[in-house]
């Protein structure tokens, strides 16, 4: 059954320094998402991703973070300077076209980020 | 500003219980609602209701969603301890179909 992979699993990092977490969508689905969670908290939407553009972001995603659909394949968010509250699990999602596919989400396994 | 309501937020069953989780929505523009069964990682993908008072069922769970009273309950039964996980509740909302997430209902199994 098709999935969505991330890498890495886990990745430490120094506050400031610079972070790319890196999604694998299903192959044939063109709307993409990042999600994060912070412990304890709710899953809370970042951006949406469509046609090589963002389509949506929430107030969270300030100018820190960047994403990018570098080929066919892949999907990535970049942390350009982190901060300590960035630490977080960051999801990816995506979905197929069509009413609703389009609002069915499938999820990758995260990527737990820890900023020290 | 869309918002997704789940009680409770915990619940401790033992094997074989019956367990009811609530979801209530507020949304500007609905379209469906979502559950989701988180164990330690990634939320995977359980119902989608987009219509009232049709039930939705795989094995020993269903879902029935009631958009007049605008909330929906998902059923377990013969609870297992597999069954242990956060289960979330979320609904699609804006052009582009962002999720809202509800806190999530914890559930634990005992044998």
């Amino acid at each position: 059954e098709p999935e969505v992979t991330q890498t890495p699993s886990h990745q430490v990092t120094q506050m400031g320094q610079e972070v790319i977490l890196r999604c694998v969508p299903i192959s044939n689905h063109l709307y993409f998402y990042w999600y994060r969670q912070i412990l304890g908290q709710k899953v809370e939407f970042l951006v949406s991703f469509y046609n090589n553009e963002i389509s949506e972001k929430s107030e969270i995603f300030d100018d820190q973070f960047s994403v990018e659909r570098p080929d066919g394949s892949n999907f990535t968010l970049k942390i350009r300077s982190t901060k300590l509250e960035d630490s977080a699990m960051y999801f990816c999602a995506s979905s197929g076209t069509g009413h609703l596919y389009q609002e069915t989400q499938y999820f990758g396994p995260g990527t737990r980020l820890l900023v020290l | 500003e869309d918002k997704v309501v789940q009680s409770p937020l915990s619940l401790v069953v033992h094997e074989g219980d019956t367990v009811t989780l609530n979801c209530s929505y507020e949304v500007t523009n609905f379209r469906s609602l979502l559950w989701y069964k988180q164990e330690k990682k990634a939320p995977t993908f359980l119902f989608m209701l987009t219509s009232s008072g049709i039930e939705k069922k795989s094995g020993r769970l269903s879902s029935i969603l009631d958009k007049k009273e605008l909330f929906s309950i998902l059923n377990i039964t013969a609870t297992q301890t597999g069954d242990s996980a956060i289960y979330l509740c979320a609904v699609p909302g804006g052009s582009n179909y962002k999720l809202t997430f509800g806190k999530g209902t914890l559930l634990t199994v005992n044998p």
